[in-house]
Order: C-alpha cells, then sequence, then structure tokens
C-alpha cells in the first residue's frame, strides 16, 4: 500500500480556519469508514484527533472536524491557537483481503 | 484509563534482532475488543504500521507485507504486555517504534511513549 497524500504545510493566522486534505484511492480512504486523523508535537507520540472520518474522542475540541468525500478525506481546524501548530497525519484502513493500515505523508501546520 | 509503556534497547547491530516490549495498564492484552500494534517513523518512510496481535477465542497476527518475512509479534498474557522482534535488521530500520492500540472502530489510542532505535555498528 502507497501512503496516503497530504500537503507538506498549511498555516493560519490564530483565530482562522486551516483545512488539511488526505488523498488516497477506492482501496483505502474511499472504501472505508475507517479514516483517523492524528496530531504530533515536536518528540511526541501521535495523538487521536478524528476516527471513522468525522468522530471526536473526549477531550478533543471542538474547533477539529472531519469529513469525506470520495477517495479524499479533510481535516479542518477552525479558531486556531498556538498550541494547534503541529505535524497533522491522516490514517485508513487499508485491507481487503488481509488486514492493512496507511498513513498519510505528513502536514505541517503553521500559527502565524 | 488504559497507558502503554515501552521498554528495549535503542541501537542494534545490523543483521541482528531487534526486540522491543509494551506493558498494558488499564486493559487486557487478551481483551475481546481490543488489538495490540506496532508502528514506525522515520524521516524517510513517514509512520508505517508493522502488525498487531489480538486474542478472539484464540490468537491472531497480521503484519504488513513489507516486514512480513521479519517480523514477530508475541502477547505475554503473565504480564500484561506484547513484543516486537524484528529480524535481519538494516540501517533503513532505524526509526521511532511505537505501540498502540485499537479497538473495532480502528483508532489507534493510546500510544506508547516512543522508542528511538538505531541500526549501526
Amino acid at each position: 500500500q502507497s501512503a496516503l497524500t497530504q500537503p507538506p504545510s498549511a498555516s493560519g493566522s490564530p483565530g482562522q480556519s486551516v483545512t488539511i486534505s488526505c488523498t488516497g484511492t477506492s482501496s483505502d480512504v474511499g472504501g472505508y469508514n475507517y479514516v483517523s486523523w492524528y496530531q504530533q508535537h515536536p518528540g511526541k507520540a501521535p495523538k487521536l484527533m478524528i476516527y471513522e472520518v468525522s468522530k471526536r474522542p473526549s477531550g478533543v475540541p471542538d474547533r477539529f472536524s472531519g469529513s469525506k468525500s470520495g477517495n479524499t478525506a479533510s481535516l479542518t481546524v477552525s479558531g486556531l491557537q498556538a498550541e494547534d501548530e503541529a505535524d497533522y497525519y491522516c490514517s485508513s484502513y487499508a485491507g481487503s483481503n488481509n488486514f492493512a493500515y496507511v498513513f498519510g505523508t505528513g502536514t505541517k501546520v503553521t500559527v502565524l | 484509563q488504559v497507558q502503554l509503556q515501552q521498554s528495549g534497547p535503542g541501537l542494534v547491530k545490523p543483521s541482528q534482532t531487534l526486540s522491543l516490549t509494551c506493558a498494558i495498564s488499564g486493559d487486557s492484552v487478551s481483551s475481546n475488543s481490543a488489538a495490540w500494534n506496532w508502528i514506525r517513523q522515520s524521516p524517510s518512510r513517514g509512520l508505517e504500521w508493522l502488525g498487531r496481535t489480538y486474542y478472539r477465542s484464540k490468537w491472531y497476527n497480521d503484519y504488513a507485507v513489507s516486514v512480513k518475512s521479519r517480523i514477530t509479534i508475541n502477547p505475554d498474557t503473565s504480564k500484561n504486555q506484547f513484543s516486537l522482534q524484528l529480524n535481519s535488521v538494516t540501517p533503513e530500520d532505524t526509526a521511532v517504534y511505537y505501540c498502540a492500540r485499537h479497538g473495532g472502530d480502528l483508532r489507534f489510542d493510546p500510544w506508547g511513549q516512543g522508542t528511538l532505535v538505531t541500526v549501526s555498528s
């Protein structure tokens, strides 16, 4: 399986919104609703922000939202805050005959 | 609250075996609703799912095609932990290795703290 494609970078000013895309194929993103998004600060483990395309775990601010259309998933961060500056990775189930899981290439979000 | 604590050496020689352990608290490695995974991250390969072990009346494993011939993930019910063994390592296996749990919704949560493993002589 190939990695999902994300833009290398995205940015916005505090209070603005930023949307990150995650493009796969019909064998992963387009084929299943098991798309998740992870936030990673430098030197830290990834943290779950969104699962099953648009669900938020408890404790994650509602400024974070997810969606999917066809083979592309998106993460939107509204009302950007300084602490949102981090790397973001999408992921998707990619199995058919065998269990497989694929991650995105990662997007660095900068709060200007 | 589930927590995962990783342990293992940070330096492995080429051609040898990389071994890491992930201790579980707040859940059971034998849970019928969870799976226990290893994931690695490197600048060249990004985040890469390596494999998982899980119990559904018996033990199962799934492995990524890229490492299938070299990887073993084993549960240890007596210590409530699971392990990763990766054989015949090369410098390309240098990465931060993470353990992580997923449930039926396939979300990786939580993650271990990560272990940087360097393959070098």
